[in-house]
């Protein structure tokens, strides 16, 4: 079976840096996504890793290893409005689907 | 450029019924999957349509099937409803081969 693993809940304070962790064992793998979630929306797109290392984009970035099965998402200068559920999700083929979710990190910036 | 939207919103229905929920694809892709969400868990890949062919399935019984049509937009009919299918339906978009995934708001289904 597939197995993607995060922390169920994080807290942090405003203005700090959290990490949030992702490890996973699939059949395959062609990709690793992060998405945001708030309450009763719209997952929205973080980014997407397919090699090992970091890409950054403002205040998030996204780490990857392959060998280790093992990405994290680093969110910087915490602000209040990032408090919601951070959805780690890997592709496991070349044609798009079969896109497997973790369950989901659900971070609290407190001030 | 209009996003994904999904309709109904909320629904409540009785075990046993037939559901039918909607999807219009953002404009240009041609390929959407619906996802199952239960409360505090991640989406559950469903299955996908790619122009109106059925192409990848996850996990779940027959009873959950689709439909795309000619413009892109899709529909996930539920028959037979049970207790444990109350949750929060996604629907998201793409083009092609891109992974440019684009997430509806959803659809809350309740079955009591």
């Amino acid at each position: 079976g597939q197995n993607i693993d995060q922390p169920t809940e994080m807290t942090a304070t405003e203005g700090a840096i959290v990490q949030i962790n992702c490890t996973y064992q699939t059949s395959g793998f062609n990709g690793l996504f992060w998405y945001q979630q708030h309450a009763g929306e719209a997952p929205t797109f973080l980014s997407y890793n397919v090699l090992d290392g970091l890409e950054e984009k403002g205040r998030f970035s996204s780490f990857l290893s392959r060998s280790k099965g093992y990405s994290y998402l680093l969110l910087k200068e915490l602000q209040m409005k990032d408090s919601a559920s951070y959805l780690c999700a890997v592709i496991l083929d070349n044609y798009g689907q079969n896109f497997v979710f973790g369950p989901g990190t659900r971070l609290s910036v407190l001030p | 450029e209009t996003g994904v939207t999904q309709s109904p919103t909320h629904l409540i229905k009785t075990r046993g019924q037939q559901v039918t929920l909607r999807c219009s694809s953002q404009s240009g892709h041609n390929t959407v999957s619906w996802y199952q969400q239960a409360l505090g868990q991640g989406p559950q890949f469903i299955f996908q349509y790619y122009r109106e062919e059925e192409n990848g399935r996850g996990n779940f019984p027959p009873r959950f099937s689709g439909l795309q049509f000619p413009n892109y937009s899709s529909e996930l009919n539920v028959n037979a409803l049970e207790l444990d299918d109350s949750a929060l339906y996604l629907c998201a978009s793409s083009l092609e081969a891109s992974y440019g995934y684009t997430f509806g708001s959803g659809t809350r289904l309740t079955v009591v």
